[in-house]
């Protein structure tokens, strides 16, 4: 079943904050963030499997609901290098294939 | 981190042709790879699980005999499109996992002709 993501697109100017968010109307094994810029592939942003789990690197953070349903992805004092498409792939079950959301398209201006 | 490779990053080929491309994980070993297809502006929709040793286990809808999987080793698999068409023209993804988190390859555009 396919997470819902939202917003579908963003514009941010520089030093702005974003939250993207992606649910499900079932509990959740993991939930896997990338981005991925244009003609090229995702990368891995990080992976929550615990519920009401939260963890982040440099200004990039995201969080697990309790009830392991949605998770949201912060992105605080945007970058320019921060523009791409944002992608939450979710598992039902360990080692499983991901499925991801139709994405959310974030543009940083300068 | 764990590194994917994909090879040939693109390729043009003629209507009826097959093309094969390749995904290594290059400093891990894994049992079990995923190949992906994305079409532009869309998200990325699952076609087959490769499993390492054993067939590949394919999504509703995806055409086994058309798309040929092969997984030889721990670390390569290999996705054939046999008598390609120009439908088939896409960004095709492999990824793969050490653990928990999958680790994309670089992708591989297909434009048939």
């Amino acid at each position: 079943q396919q997470p819902v993501q939202s917003p579908q697109a963003v514009i941010l100017r520089e030093g702005e904050d974003a939250v993207i968010n992606c649910s499900s109307s079932k509990a959740l094994y993991s939930v896997h963030w990338y981005r991925q810029k244009h003609g090229e592939a995702p990368v891995f942003l990080m992976i929550l499997l615990k519920g009401g789990e939260q963890k982040g690197h440099d200004k990039i953070s995201a969080s697990f609901n309790e009830k392991k349903q949605q998770s949201s992805l912060y992105l605080t004092a945007s970058q320019l290098s921060y523009s791409g498409t944002y992608f939450c792939g979710t598992e039902n079950s360990g080692n499983t294939p991901l499925v991801f959301g139709k994405g959310t398209r974030l543009s940083v201006i300068a | 981190g764990a590194v994917v490779s994909q090879h040939p990053s693109w390729v043009i080929c003629k209507s009826g042709t097959s093309v094969k491309i390749e995904c290594r994980s290059l400093d891990f070993q894994a049992t079990t790879m995923f190949w992906y297809r994305q079409f532009p502006k869309q998200s990325l929709m699952l076609m087959a699980t490769s499993n390492e040793g054993s067939k590949a286990t394919y999504e509703q809808g995806v055409e086994k005999d058309k798309f040929l999987i092969n997984h030889a080793s721990l670390t390569l698999s290999t996705l054939t499109v046999t008598s390609a068409h120009p439908e088939d023209s896409s960004f095709y993804i492999c990824s793969a996992s050490p653990k928990y988190e999958q680790y994309f390859g670089p992708g591989t555009r297909l434009t048939v002709t």
